[in-house]
């Protein structure tokens, strides 16, 4: 079956630009979960879905940083007014209620603020 | 704090040789403990988890609650086992939970 998407791939903003990201987990998956990892480091908890439900959110880095998953499946990462240090790969990970601590990622969004 | 160490960012091995890539924690409560890794131009993927007690792709890690250490191992590396590699507790918190990465190995097998 098809794993974690994300889209797009790759996404090249200016400063002060608002972007949004998108993770579509595994059918079925309940968890979902954000990571943003910069350059040279593994990656960091951003925030967590459980179906629709935004459980934790405290990885997230501002209020520039906002995420959301209304129906429980597809999930957006939007960032606001893009910062130069928001530059990184953005992943997308989710798992199934039977064993949520096996998550499986997405390809991440590698994003660049110029 | 909760905190992942990897001292080495980088480790070269030549195949056939022994390669131990190290991982010390500092947790409270009793976290679960995970590998994961990246091959070039994959995604980063699950290796393996302590609670199974599995040997996977012929590594195995051993969890020393004592030294607070979870060090990947394999007794003849190969060559495909270039990659990256992060450890990874899992945090229990009160309504979440979360995987917690190291900075990561850059594991590189001379042939």
């Amino acid at each position: 079956g098809a794993g974690v998407s994300q889209s797009p791939r790759y996404k090249v903003a200016k400063r002060g630009q608002d972007v949004a990201l998108r993770c579509d987990p595994i059918s079925g998956h309940v968890s979902l979960f954000w990571y943003q990892q910069a350059l040279g480091q593994g990656p960091e908890f951003l925030t967590y879905f459980q179906n629709e439900a935004q459980l934790d959110k405290s990885g997230l880095p501002s209020d520039r940083f906002f995420a959301e998953r209304p129906e429980g499946s597809v999930s957006t990462l939007k960032i606001q007014r893009t910062q130069q240090e928001d530059s990184a790969v953005y992943l997308c990970a989710s798992s199934d209620r039977t064993d949520r601590e096996t998550q499986y990622f997405g390809p991440g969004t590698r994003l660049l603020v110029l | 704090a909760q905190r992942v160490t990897q001292p080495e960012k980088l480790l070269s091995v030549f195949k056939g040789a022994p390669v131990e890539l190290k991982c010390n924690y500092s947790y409270s409560g009793s976290p679960e403990l995970f590998w994961y890794v990246q091959y070039s131009r994959q995604r980063l993927q699950l290796l393996l988890r302590h609670i199974s007690r599995e040997s996977i792709k012929g590594f195995t890690a051993d969890l020393n609650k004592g030294e607070t250490s979870f060090h990947l191992k394999k007794p003849f590396a190969q060559e495909e086992d270039s990659a990256m590699y992060y450890c990874a507790p899992y945090a229990y918190q009160t309504g979440a939970n979360n995987l917690f990465f190291g900075t990561g190995t850059r594991l590189t097998v001379i042939p």
